[in-house]
């Protein structure tokens, strides 16, 4: 299986400040997906097809990257963007999820 | 609007077989390229897949947990079914059902725990 390697595993942004959240792939993937998911909450996609915004998030997030490595970046950081951050693939079987980048503010 | 909601028996024994119900609305899963899956998340860990099923019905698996697992749909297409059998407390996770085309999880249900204890 794939697996997706994230970076940092923690960081912390002020109000303002951009972000950027990598994952590497163990081998190359067509598409990357992100999601959010605060504390006590279900994931929520952000970002399909590497650098589409899902319906309803803000322009300030954007996604970019190609084969083995990817990115998100959020342009700049808002109070309600603390939370945790996956990356996924499913070019291959079976779908597999990144572990994680909790984004704190400052 | 698109909703989910997992429902399952909260607590079970190691051993045992853990069934699970993603009843549906918002969408059809007889629609060519809707899928619904299975994600589980251990509290404070990442997500794992566990399963899918697509609107033609046809079954896909996680290979690391295949034998253990069975999904299922029922005949009028609003509930996704997933049976998990031989339980250990490696089990005991947060349960998600999701779904979206093909291979995107657009939309999830709020996740039912599963706590697998003696």
């Amino acid at each position: 299986e794939i697996v997706l390697t994230q970076s940092p595993t923690t960081t912390a942004a002020s109000p303002g400040e951009k972000v950027t959240i990598t994952c590497l792939a163990s081998s190359s993937v067509s598409n990357m997906y992100w999601y959010q998911q605060k504390s006590g909450a279900s994931p929520k996609l952000l970002i399909y097809s590497t650098s589409s915004l899902a319906s309803g998030v803000p322009d300030r997030f954007s996604g970019s990257g190609s084969g083995t490595s990817y990115s998100l970046t959020i342009n700049t950081m808002e109070a309600e963007d603390a939370a945790t951050y996956y990356c996924q693939q499913w070019s291959s079987n079976p779908p597999t999820f990144g572990a994680g980048t909790k984004l704190e503010l400052k | 609007q698109v909703t989910l909601k997992e429902s399952g028996p909260g607590m079970l024994q190691p051993s045992k077989t853990l069934s699970l119900t993603c009843s549906f609305s918002g969408f059809s899963l007889s629609t060519s390229g809707m899928v619904v899956s299975w994600i589980r998340q251990p509290s404070g860990k990442s997500l794992e897949w566990l399963a899918a099923i697509d609107w033609d019905g046809d079954k896909y698996y996680n290979p690391s947990l295949k034998s253990r697992l069975t999904v299922s749909k029922d005949t009028s297409n609003t509930q996704v079914f997933l049976k998990i059998t031989s339980v250990d407390i490696a089990d005991t996770a947060t349960y998600y059902c999701a779904t979206g085309y093909y291979t995107l999880f657009a939309y999830w249900g709020q996740g039912t725990l599963v706590t697998v204890s003696s």
